[in-house]
């Protein structure tokens, strides 16, 4: 399996309610990246957690990463529907290699 | 100040042709990374490339696909003799460096093969 897999796959919930993802990766990392993605539009940056962070917040937004686990999650409170979108997370590995490795996503649906 | 910029944003092209993907980065950044995207899927990386060298091509097909970013204008991905698999949506993104940098979208080209 690849570096940087969502769980789960797709997930539907009504607003106002909190939304969990999480993502497992399998190298040592510099840091782990959240990025969103409307529907036919480009990727927009979330949030970034070092690898020497548990936890970071940013508005309805809460990251925790467990590097003995190699896992991380996304949790988004208070949901909306105009947070439908896929979430991708995103490894910054620390074997040489310069560039963020991907994902496959969680699509989100928010039903208002 | 603009993101990053990618030109054309729709690209139809018939087998063989060749395809030009062009990508200016936000001002200030001089890293650009080349991703593809399949419907449903999750990006997959193509190449990395600082102003006039390629830093990581690793994930870029050996034939067909090259890839530049000159001294002075865009970024360009180009695609010889397309096919129908090249069919996709190509993203750029842009960051100013190496380190704890989030990096920044263009709105991404798709490309049909017809």
């Amino acid at each position: 399996s690849q570096q940087g897999e969502e769980d789960p796959q797709a997930l539907s919930i009504q607003e106002g309610e909190n939304a969990t993802m999480n993502c497992s990766y399998k190298t040592s990392i510099n840091n782990l990246q959240w990025y969103r993605q409307n529907s036919g539009r480009g990727l927009v940056h979330l949030i970034l957690i070092r690898s020497n962070e548990r936890e970071k917040h940013s508005g309805r937004l809460r990251v925790t990463l467990d590097t003995s686990k190699k896992s991380s999650s996304l949790l988004i409170t208070a949901s909306r529907a105009a947070d439908t979108a896929s979430y991708f997370c995103a490894t910054d590995e620390d074997t040489g290699r310069r560039a963020l490795t991907f994902g496959s996503g969680t699509r989100l649906q928010v039903q208002p | 100040n603009a993101g990053v910029m990618q030109n054309p944003r729709h690209l139809v092209r018939r087998r063989g042709q060749e395809a030009r993907l062009r990508c200016s980065p936000m001002k200030g950044h001089s890293h650009v990374y080349w991703y593809r995207q399949l419907p449903e899927e999750g990006l997959k990386f193509m190449v990395y490339l600082q102003k006039e060298n390629i830093i990581d091509e690793s994930g870029m097909p050996k034939e067909r696909f090259s890839a530049e970013f000159p001294k002075e204008g865009p970024s360009i991905l180009r695609i010889q003799q397309v096919v129908r698999g090249d069919s996709a949506a190509y993203f750029c993104a842009s960051s100013p460096g190496i380190g704890p940098y989030g990096y920044t979208f263009g709105s991404g080209t798709r490309l049909t093969v017809v």
